[in-house]
Order: structure tokens, then sequence, then C-alpha cells
């Protein structure tokens, strides 16, 4: 089993819907919760992130934990075709040497105009 | 301010040949970091360096050399090609150790016969 498990789609939806990102994950010592998004032939950018658990509002997008269920999501309100690309989620932990980034394989997402 | 650049974009090598891919950044950053990204198999770390002169072994090493002689330089050498390297190679840097925050080059789409 996977440390970070991530259904790789693909997705995909009409302009203007919700869309939910989702990654499970098995070692509870990861503090540190990323989405980073990859527009096709290009490198990956961090899009948010969560130190621990809770929810992070940036315009359009939410990142929330659930440490409980060791589930983390990414909701896009509004969808735009812009938002075309693959999500990636990545975590690390937050002690001693083992703080590799983790990463999921991505979610390929389309958005439909 | 250029980012992350890596050279080359593209290579089609033969099985056997060997070659030298660039990675150059100009936000000072200490740590560099070398990955691979196939389909199925997600982003995987080959090497790392926390810093000038150092480099370290990732997930997937092996059929891979780097070195770190200038801050802003991170090389990763393939002596021996094999048609397993076939890959999207990324590379990043972060400011502080397994930031959070990884600035990714555009990526070199390496192919090999």
């Amino acid at each position: 089993q996977k440390e970070v498990e991530q259904d790789p789609g693909p997705l995909s939806v009409p302009e203007g819907a919700i869309v939910s990102l989702n990654c499970t994950y098995s070692n509870s010592a990861f503090q540190y919760f990323m989405w980073y998004r990859q527009y096709s032939r290009k490198g990956p950018e961090l899009l948010m992130y969560t130190y621990s658990s809770g929810n992070k509002e940036d315009g359009r997008f939410t990142a929330q934990v659930d440490k409980s269920s060791k589930y983390i999501s990414l909701f896009i309100r509004d969808s735009q075709p812009s938002d075309s690309a693959t999500y990636l989620c990545a975590m690390r932990t937050n002690a001693g040497n083992n703080r590799k980034l983790i990463w999921g394989l991505g979610t390929s997402l389309a958005v439909n105009p | 301010n250029a980012g992350v650049t890596q050279t080359p974009k593209f290579r089609v090598l033969k099985t056997g040949q060997s070659m030298t891919l660039l990675c150059a950044q100009d936000m000072n950053h200490e740590y560099m970091y070398w990955y691979r990204q196939d389909p199925g198999m997600g982003l995987r770390l080959i090497h790392y360096s926390v810093g000038e002169g150092t480099t370290a072994k990732g997930e997937v090493p092996d059929g891979y050399n780097v070195s770190r002689l200038k801050k802003q330089n991170f090389l990763l050498g393939l002596e021996s090609a094999a048609p397993s390297q076939t890959s999207v190679y990324f590379c990043a840097s972060s400011g502080q150790d397994w930031s959070y925050e990884q600035y990714f080059g555009p990526g070199t789409r390496l192919t090999v016969t």
C-alpha cells in the first residue's frame, strides 16, 4: 500500500461545476499537506498548503484536512477551463530527517466550456 | 528572475549513450532536487542536494549520478542510458530543507531507444 493514494481520474466537468479532488494517506505523522497544480508539459507549482488539520480558503479554492480519517480534499468552486490541469497532493512530516515530500499520482481534471 | 531552468527540453538517446541534464536556479536556494515523472508512478525523487558540494540519494538513484559544484546549478548524469530511463525529468529547488514549497523547472523529456 502506498503512503499516499490519489485517484488519477481523468475527471471531466462542465464549466461552473464544483470540483472535489481527494487524497488518502496512511502515515499519521504527516503534518504538511500540499496541493500542486501541473499544466500540460509544465512543472508542478504550489497551489495551496495546510499545516496540521482544518480548512484553508484562497479565492475559488478550498483545502480541507481531516486527520482523523487521514483524508484531504481540494474543492474548486465555479470551475473554469483554465483550471484544466493535473492536481497533485503532497505531504510530509515535521520531524527528524524523514521530511521528504510524499506525492500522490495526481488527478487529471478537464473543465469543459 | 527566471526561477528554475532546465537544459535541454527534449532529448533522444540510444541505449548505452550518456548525457547530462543541467538545472539552474536564480533564487539563491540551498536545496535542490531531481525527480522523474512517469505515468502510473507519479513523481519520484532521484537525488537531492542540501547545499553546494553535497548530494544524497533519493528513492530511485540507480543509473544516475549528480553533482552540485555551484550553489545555483545541479547536474544529473546518465552514464549508460537504458530504455527504463525514458521519462520526464524535473528539477526543483527550495529555500528551506524539504520545504512544503518546491519550485519546479519546466522539465526535460528524455526518450531512450
